[in-house]
């Protein structure tokens, strides 16, 4: 049973502060990707990779980074969060190829 | 890149009527259409899927059809139940160079009522 994790569901933090989320999966998933989800505009890619130490840019990148050292362990870092990045995170994993992306549970971000 | 469209937002029926959802694309080179679920509070969860090479595919009580001449799909419910209520969402893969790269639609709501 594939399962992917994220470090945390709710998370509070200030303007211009430097935020972490992390995201792991256990099934041994090449790609790995981070969208965020707003009411009324779906989910949007924000990066991806398709292999430990590799990144994409998606369709909103501006304002975040991403690093993968480990090919279980995809983060997507804010550098200086703001109160327009208030959104739902969501990481999920596929296997290489046109697969299906398996999601994890979501972070509420509020960035007051 | 590519851009997909998704109709109607909201959608209410009864238990056991059929519901249709439609979604347009843009990049005539996109191939792989994928439908997700997502019920309240949970994750998104596949439910299916087509490859452009197929125009219908089913699964029980869903169906997806794909127009690739006029590039849109469509998911079909039928027979309606309650556990349906949930928000759906379209994609289409917009990068072929190989990467999965998924552009979502914008969702559709769906209410089941009993």
């Amino acid at each position: 049973d594939v399962k992917v994790t994220q470090s945390s569901r709710y998370l509070v933090k200030r303007t211009g502060e430097k935020v972490f989320l992390e995201c792991v999966q256990d099934m041994d998933h090449e790609n790995m990707f981070w969208y965020r989800q707003d009411p009324g505009l779906g989910l949007r890619l924000i990066y991806f990779s398709y292999d430990v130490k590799m990144k994409e840019k998606g369709d909103i990148p501006e304002g975040y980074s991403v690093s993968r050292e480990k090919k279980e362990r995809f983060s997507l870092i804010l550098e200086s969060a703001s109160t327009n990045q208030t959104s739902m995170y969501l990481c999920a994993s596929s296997l290489r190829g046109d697969n299906e992306q398996f999601f994890g549970p979501g972070t509420r971000l509020t960035v007051l | 890149g590519e851009n997909v469209e998704q109709h109607p937002s909201t959608l209410s029926v009864q238990e056991g009527d059929s519901a249709v959802i439609k979604c347009t694309y843009s990049d005539s080179a996109s191939n792989y259409f994928p439908w997700y679920k997502q019920e309240l509070g949970k994750r998104p969860q596949l439910i299916i899927d087509i490859r452009s090479n197929v125009g219908e595919k089913k699964d029980q009580r869903i169906a997806v059809t794909l127009n690739k001449t006029a590039k849109h799909f469509s998911l079909h419910i039928t027979e309606t139940q309650p556990e349906d209520s949930a928000v759906y969402f379209c994609a289409a893969k917009g990068d072929v160079t190989g990467f999965q790269k998924l552009v979502f639609g914008t969702g559709t709501r769906l209410l089941v009522s009993p």
